[in-house]
């Protein structure tokens, strides 16, 4: 089955722990995307791939990385989480970008922090 | 730079009537625009999209979109609305500009909730 998956789905965790948030699509997308829906702000990109070593920012990258080793993952990095970055996060993928394409995403990772 | 508007939170339509979800955007080059519902504890799914040719865009569930140039909007719309579309609705842009440095961002609104009562 075609799908984005996202691990952990529910994390509650403290001021300053390293986190990380995995994200695999098993659709051999290239372009692949984090986001972050926070209530009355819509979503909110934070980073994304164009394709394996490509990473940009989006709108909000300020608190997170990204890397892009293999075409498949792009986990998402909090090396030191506040509590301004509570919010629901969800990963995407599509074929290409820039072209003709929608953006298939996961169920979405809710994330506390203390 | 691209951004989207979606001026409403809510909106509130009686099941049978029909349905509007109002979006507007902004972008220095050609929009991709699209439609995306979720659902309570669910991802996104997308519903349609507007790349080039018919200003009118059919997509999943009956609903359907128009581009207007001109006004820059791109509403939402379905005939005679069920209570199962009730959801919060995102509209998004891509700014397909003259360069492709902002090829790979894709900006949403705010979302608009929608509420269809029996």
């Amino acid at each position: 089955e075609a799908q984005v998956t996202q691990n952990p789905r529910y994390l509650i965790t403290v001021t300053g722990k390293k986190l990380t948030v995995t994200c695999s699509q098993n659709m051999n997308h290239e372009y692949m995307s984090w986001y972050r829906q926070d209530p009355g702000l819509g979503l909110r990109q934070i980073y994304y791939s164009m394709n394996v070593e490509v990473t940009d920012k989006g709108d909000v990258p300020e608190g997170y990385k990204v890397s892009r080793k293999e075409k498949r993952n792009f986990p998402l990095i909090l090396e030191s989480p506040s509590p301004n970055q509570t919010s629901l996060y969800f990963c995407a993928s599509s074929p290409l970008a820039g072209e003709l394409e929608t953006q298939y995403f996961g169920p979405g990772t809710r994330l506390l922090v203390l | 730079a691209q951004s989207v508007a979606q001026p409403e939170d809510q909106v509130n339509v009686a099941e049978g009537n029909p349905l509007t979800v109002k979006c507007t955007y902004s972008v220095s080059g050609n929009p991709y625009l699209f439609w995306y519902v979720q659902y309570p504890n669910r991802g996104l799914q997308f519903l349609l999209k507007y790349i080039t040719g018919d200003n009118l865009v059919k997509g999943s569930y009956g609903f359907e979109a128009e581009f207007n140039k001109s006004q820059t909007s791109f509403h939402l719309k379905k005939p005679s609305a069920l209570v199962s579309d009730s959801a919060l609705y995102f509209c998004a842009v891509r700014d397909i500009g003259a360069t492709t440095d902002s090829w790979g961002k894709l900006q949403f609104g705010a979302g608009t909730q929608v509420v269809v009562t029996p």
